[in-house]
């Protein structure tokens, strides 16, 4: 069956900007997180939903949001985007909200590079 | 509140030799824990998880974890590595209050030839 699909996979943007990025999860997966991966920070948990509802939420201002579509797709968007959105965002789909029995399947993420 | 320290941000081994890669956690609660690995420009991929049945857990690809309360480790093993396995593995803690999703720093496992 097809993976977590991502797109888009590159993706330049200028600061002040706003993008959107979308996540398609494995067919019958019912729960998508995303999160942020810089070599300085690491990997950091942005907020997971399930059916098309946020159950959790990381450390991230407001200017991160995100949404869910009611056939499990995920959206992603970074309004006024600042130098340091520059990442590389990751999707995971679950069959289930949280990770402590199903794990996740993740996508090959998008690289955002703001300039 | 609960965190996870990957003891090593690199390790290099030779081919054929034992992997090991040291992972700690912190948690109020019980904990599941997991290891992740990334390839070059690909996303994560799931080697094992601990969800508080067996302590040994073993995971695709000859790895195998032992979680060890006493020592609040969860460390990674390999009998023989292989080229193939260099990239980079992540551990990851997570507890059934909040589901909350916390990864380590990474630890670059590189394979000498």
């Amino acid at each position: 069956k097809a993976g977590v699909t991502q797109t888009p996979r590159y993706l330049i943007k200028t600061r002040g900007q706003q993008v959107t990025l979308s996540c398609s999860p494995i067919s019958g997966h019912r729960s998508v997180s995303w999160y942020q991966q810089t070599p300085g920070q690491g990997l950091q948990f942005l907020f997971e939903y399930f059916s098309e509802t946020q159950r959790n939420k990381g450390n991230f201002p407001g200017r991160f949001s995100g949404r869910q579509f009611s056939n499990s797709r995920s959206e992603m968007n970074v309004s006024t985007l600042e130098l340091g959105d520059s990442a590389l965002y990751l999707c995971a789909s679950s069959l289930d909200v949280g990770t402590t029995n199903y794990g996740y399947t993740f996508g090959s993420g998008t690289r955002l590079t703001v300039v | 509140a609960q965190s996870v320290t990957q003891l090593d941000s690199h390790v290099s081994v030779s081919e054929g030799t034992p992997v090991l890669l040291r992972c700690n956690y912190s948690s109020s609660y019980s904990p599941s824990l997991f290891w992740y690995v990334q390839h070059p420009n690909k996303g994560l991929q799931l080697l094992l998880k601990y969800t508080s049945a067996a302590t040994l857990v073993k995971g695709i690809n000859g790895f195998e974890a032992e979680f060890k309360k006493s020592e609040t480790s969860f460390h990674l093993t390999k009998p023989s590595a292989h080229m193939s396995d260099a990239a980079e593995y992540f551990c990851v803690v997570t507890t059934g209050r909040d589901d909350k999703i916390i990864f380590g720093k990474g630890t670059r496992l590189h394979i000498l030839p």
